[in-house]
């Protein structure tokens, strides 16, 4: 069974520029959430969506926005990027059902703003 | 106040030993619990989970849970140079929203 993949695992962008992130989770997950992972923050919550729908955020700024697909792949945009975006950023899949839920990392993207 | 609260370490235990990590929350209404390992570079991936009161073992790992004091820990037995790594506490809620620490840095000293 394949795990969550994300693309790409690198990017460079500069400042101002907007950057798009793709998500596919394991199969048969409909939930996708979205961490943004620096040294000093750790692990910080962007949104989940749910069968296409957001259905949890953090507090981010309207910069960051995401979306899901039918086939539940998440896509998440950064627009108008800033030096302080550079970090990891972590998308994690689950069945997003009630009960025990178990969210399982793709590798990353590591995002590098100049 | 943070949701979910751990020692940054680093924690450094020799080879052969037992580590233990903590771990605070302050949601009551938590309902499971994970703990994932992070090693540098890389992508956390999940350890165990629990979300019954007391303990669970899953081989050389212990995770123990206690709802009335919202603590729970991880104990690594026998502890091996390759559990050096950092080790994140996260919760969630009935709303399938989880919370992480920051993580505990672990070395094992061979």
């Amino acid at each position: 069974k394949a795990g969550v993949t994300q693309t790409p695992r690198y990017l460079i962008k500069t400042r101002g520029q907007q950057v798009t992130l793709s998500c596919s989770p394991i199969s048969g997950h409909r939930s996708v959430s979205w961490y943004q992972q620096t040294p000093g923050q750790g692990l910080q919550f962007l949104f989940e969506y749910f069968s296409e729908t957001q259905r949890n955020k953090g507090n981010f700024p309207g910069r960051f926005s995401g979306r899901q697909f039918s086939n539940s792949r998440s896509e998440m945009n950064v627009s108008t990027l800033e030096l302080g975006d550079s970090a990891l950023y972590l998308c994690a899949s689950s069945l997003g059902l009630a009960g025990v839920n178990i969210q399982y990392f793709g590798a990353g993207t590591r995002l590098s703003v100049l | 106040q943070k949701e979910v609260e751990q020692n940054s370490g680093p924690l450094s235990v020799p080879e052969g030993a037992i580590a233990s990590l903590n771990c605070t929350y302050s949601d009551r209404g938590s309902q499971s619990f994970f703990w994932y390992r992070q090693y540098s570079g890389k992508s956390p991936e999940l350890i165990m989970f629990i979300y019954s009161n007391g303990d669970k073992e899953d081989g050389r790992f212990t995770a123990q849970l206690n709802k009335a004091s919202q603590y729970v820990s991880l104990l690594i037995r026998d502890s091996q140079p390759s559990d050096s790594a950092t080790y994140l506490c996260a919760v969630s809620n009935t709303g399938n929203q989880f919370y992480f620490g920051t993580g505990t840095s672990l070395t094992v000293i061979p």
